[in-house]
């Protein structure tokens, strides 16, 4: 039941650029959207999150765009830094339930 | 900053008997979560639980699991019968409101390891 979809497993990107994380959703009753941050041996961080009456949502170095038509949303991270090197989960929920659906994430390594 | 505690960080037991793996959430959030990630997949949502009640659950939530919050500070996850595929990465979280606007903050997660 893959209802949310990450389909890169793996992300490596130079300190300094860029890094752009994908996630793809089956589910058209999703309407609130985020993103979490795992460290090995913690637990997920919330990162950023989007409504989807909105297109995209910025706060510093990350934003969150969402493309409902295409039931495709992705965190942009300018400029990335080594200190993000972690695995990137893209969430979703619908109509205001509190159960997150969780995509498989992404381990994103930013090389000095 | 305040933070969800889970208890213990490792639990290994064997096959058929139950655990107990413990949380404790933000002292005032009022919704409490347990999810779980199977090595190598993704993070599933078990059971959701405000106002001394389950408030949603899924289908992986079945009669071998059960929760509870004993006191004011506790919420546990109880699994009966455990089976080798229970064996997984269990994160509490909690939240402040119940709809999905409200940060839902994780603990750093029990490993359970069932033989």
């Amino acid at each position: 039941d893959q209802q949310v979809k990450q389909n890169s497993p793996s992300l490596s990107v130079q300190e300094g650029r860029i890094s752009i994380l994908n996630c793809d959703y089956t589910n058209s009753m999703f309407d609130y959207f985020l993103w979490y941050k795992k460290y090995p041996a913690e637990g997920p961080t919330f990162l950023i999150s989007i409504s989807s009456i909105k297109d995209k949502n910025e706060d510093g170095r990350f934003t969150v765009f969402l493309n409902k038509s295409a039931k495709h949303l992705s965190l942009h991270i300018v400029p990335s830094q080594p200190g993000d090197s972690a695995v990137y989960f893209c969430a979703a929920s619908a109509g205001g339930a509190n159960n997150l659906f969780f995509g498989t994430g992404t381990r994103l390594t930013v090389i000095p | 900053e305040p933070e969800v505690t889970q208890t213990p960080s490792h639990q290994v037991t064997q096959m058929g008997q139950e655990v107990i793996l413990r949380c404790v959430p933000i002292s005032n959030h009022l919704y409490f979560y347990w999810y779980r990630q199977i090595l190598g997949q993704k993070v599933e949502f078990l059971v959701s639980f405000y106002n001394n009640e389950i408030s949603e659950k899924s289908e992986i939530f079945d009669d071998q699991f059960s929760v509870e919050r004993p006191d004011g500070s506790n919420f546990t996850l109880k699994i009966r019968s455990t089976k080798l595929e229970d064996s997984a990465m269990y994160f509490c979280a909690s939240s402040k409101g119940r709809a999905s606007y409200n940060e839902q903050f994780f603990g750093p997660g029990t490993r359970l390891t069932v033989l």
